[in-house]
Formats: C-alpha cells, sequence, structure tokens
C-alpha cells in the first residue's frame, strides 16, 4: 500500500459524459501527479501540481482538466469522454515538486468509455 | 518518439539465479532514473533510483547500474525469487523550467521467475 488512494477503482460510461477522478496523497506529500496508462500507449505523464499550483504539463488532452484543493487532494476531470480515453488513470505524490523526488503510485481508476 | 527503451518484452529466470533488465534512454536532459515494479491490477511500485552523478545504487537484492556515455542503465536483481514475477518500468526525468518533475516511462519488462 503506497498511502495514494484514488476512487473509484473502476468506472463505465458512455461517450459524450463527463467523470470525475479524485486522489488523496500520501500524509504529508505537497505535490500530486495524474498518469494515463493505455494498451498503445503506456505510461504518460498528464499533470503535476504542487500545494495548489500546477508545476508541469504533460500530453494533457484540452477536454481533461485538473486541479489540487487546499486539503492536498486532486481531482482529474474528463469531459466529452471518447473511446480513446478508456485507460487506467494514476495519480502519484511525493514529498517536494523537483526532479530527484522519488514519485508513489496509487493503484488506479479504471475508466472505460462505452 | 520513445525517449526512454525497454527493447525486451519479457525475461525468464530461475529462481536463486540473477535478473538483468535493461533500459536505453535517448535524452542527454535526463539526470535522475528510477525503477518501478507493476503487478496486475496494481499501481507502478518504486524499487530503486540513481541519480546521474551515481553510476551504482544498491539497495538489498537490487542493484541499479548507470552508463551515462552508452545512455544505458540496468537493473540486477539477485538472487532471484518467484516473487520477483511482475512487469518491471524504467523511468526518467529531468530538471524542468519550474521546478516540476515529470516521469517518462519505458515501456516494461515482463519478468517471469520460475521454480
Amino acid at each position: 500500500d503506497s498511502g495514494v488512494t484514488q476512487t473509484p477503482k473502476h468506472l463505465i460510461t458512455a461517450t459524450g459524459q463527463r467523470v470525475t477522478l479524485r486522489c488523496s496523497p500520501r500524509s504529508g506529500d505537497l505535490s500530486v501527479y495524474w498518469y494515463q496508462q493505455s494498451l498503445d500507449q503506456g505510461l504518460q505523464f498528464l499533470i503535476q501540481y504542487y500545494n495548489g499550483e500546477e508545476r508541469a504539463k504533460g500530453n494533457i488532452l484540452e477536454r481533461f482538466s485538473a486541479q489540487q484543493f487546499p486539503d492536498l487532494h486532486s481531482e482529474l476531470n474528463l469531459s466529452s469522454l471518447e473511446l480513446g480515453d478508456s485507460a487506467l488513470y494514476f495519480c502519484a505524490s511525493s514529498v517536494r515538486w523537483g526532479a530527484g523526488n522519488t514519485i508513489y503510485f496509487g493503484e488506479g481508476s479504471w475508466l472505460t468509455v462505452v | 518518439d520513445q525517449q526512454v527503451k525497454q527493447n525486451s518484452p519479457s525475461l525468464s529466470v530461475q529462481e536463486g539465479r540473477i535478473s538483468i533488465l535493461n533500459c536505453d534512454y535517448t535524452n542527454s536532459m535526463f539526470d535522475y532514473f528510477l525503477w518501478y515494479k507493476k503487478y496486475p491490477a496494481e499501481g507502478p511500485t518504486f524499487l530503486i533510483s540513481i541519480s546521474s552523478i551515481k553510476d551504482k545504487n544498491e539497495d538489498g537484492r537490487f542493484t541499479v547500474f548507470l552508463n551515462k556515455s552508452a545512455k544505458h542503465l540496468s537493473l540486477h536483481i539477485v538472487p532471484s525469487q518467484p516473487g520477483d514475477s511482475a512487469v518491471y518500468f524504467c523511468a526518467a526525468s529531468e530538471g524542468l523550467t519550474g521546478g516540476g518533475n515529470k516521469l517518462t516511462f519505458g515501456t516494461g519488462t515482463q519478468l517471469k521467475v520460475e521454480l
């Protein structure tokens, strides 16, 4: 158990819909990350927040948005869902924001778009 | 463009022997490297890391070697145990402007340790 908590674990939704994935980081961690794992793309970095502020951005679609709240939990919002958005979405956290800090992953949220 | 490559999708080793997992990278700006292990239906679990100022880091049965000139790193597991059977991911990061910490992952190697 990494200490990173993600909900829901599984989610099935229709194309065009919007979903929100939630993440609670490890106790004491100020930085939160979102990654997407799909069959054809592997593990891809989406976005990083540190203490409520965006720190780094990867190949995150404009239909996706994220935020980190004052209590440090984070939400990833996925809208206008397409079949290709079906993937495993991981949240991760680290103590600090910079490169070289070990990142710990949650168990992921399985999203299936039908 | 795959900046971190794990060219062996699978590896089979006998229990008690050494497992060697390899990883190559192309981005010379990468300065921190990590190995993660992943079981099915679970998130990646951190194993060991190495900074670019070192060429070796050891933690119990796990040792990571870094060859910067060849842009190559490897993970050695000695002795291998059946519980080590999992997918192993190599990951790399670089110092980003603004202080971000983005990991670029390889595609993974499925290790199977046989009795």
